[in-house]
């Protein structure tokens, strides 16, 4: 079965830099989650879109913009970048919202 | 949402069941619990949900008790590709009203080691 695509899987960034995470859905499923994970710690819900409007936000910064495109995947746009920014970024996909979350295997951002 | 408490750590012999206990007192009436588990770094997994009945699927068994205030997650045949991180989540689910708008908020899970 499909599972959910992340790209690029590693990236390496400097410092005051820009990023862009790209998620692929599941077909047929019309909302996306963003979690980031530092080192050591859980998943923290970030970002989501359902039928590509924002859904909801949580503790995203400022720096950070998402958005999810017609053909329903999802970019995450993160600007500035800083040491603290250093962590596994996961995408998530359901078939609306509050429906079981389908994880893709994550892109590891390193901020240097 | 409401929150959840499960035991840091737990191990299991491999093939035996393991049981995962969580404790959800404050859960609502319109809120599902969910669980889901994370090995190594790789994306988290969605195992099984449930309201109020047991569930069983391919993966495992969820226990929830009558009052809903805490429920169990077993593995019925544990092995050591089962070691990873069991987080217990109580969410609304579709169709079930209330404003979380789906996400998901991780806590402390277990971390279940499944040992030869």
């Amino acid at each position: 079965a499909a599972g959910v695509i992340q790209s690029p899987r590693h990236l390496i960034k400097e410092k005051r830099e820009t990023a862009t995470l790209k998620c692929y859905p599941i077909p047929r499923h019309d909302t996306v989650y963003w979690y980031q994970q530092g080192p050591g710690q859980d998943p923290q819900f970030l970002i989501s879109f359902y039928e590509k409007m924002q859904s909801d936000k949580g503790s995203i910064p400022d720096r950070f913009s998402a958005q999810q495109f017609s053909d329903y995947h999802s970019e995450l746009n993160m600007s500035s970048l800083e040491l603290g920014d250093s962590a596994l970024y996961f995408c998530a996909s359901s078939p609306s919202i509050n429906y079981e979350q389908y994880f893709g295997p994550g892109t590891r951002l390193t901020v240097t | 949402d409401a929150k959840t408490t499960q035991p840091p750590s737990m191990d299991c012999a491999e093939g035996r069941a393991a049981n995962l206990p969580c404790n959800h007192s404050t859960i609502s009436g319109n809120e599902y619990v969910y669980w889901y588990r994370q090995i190594h770094s790789q994306g988290p997994q969605y195992i099984i949900h449930g309201l109020k009945n047991n569930e069983t699927n391919e993966m495992a068994s969820l226990i929830i008790t009558e009052d809903r205030k805490s429920s169990t997650l077993i593995l019925p045949h544990a092995t050591l590709r089962d070691t990873a991180v069991y987080y217990c989540i109580v969410r609304v689910a579709s169709g079930a009203g209330g404003t979380s708008y789906g996400k998901l908020t991780f806590g402390q899970g277990t971390i279940l080691t499944v040992h030869p």
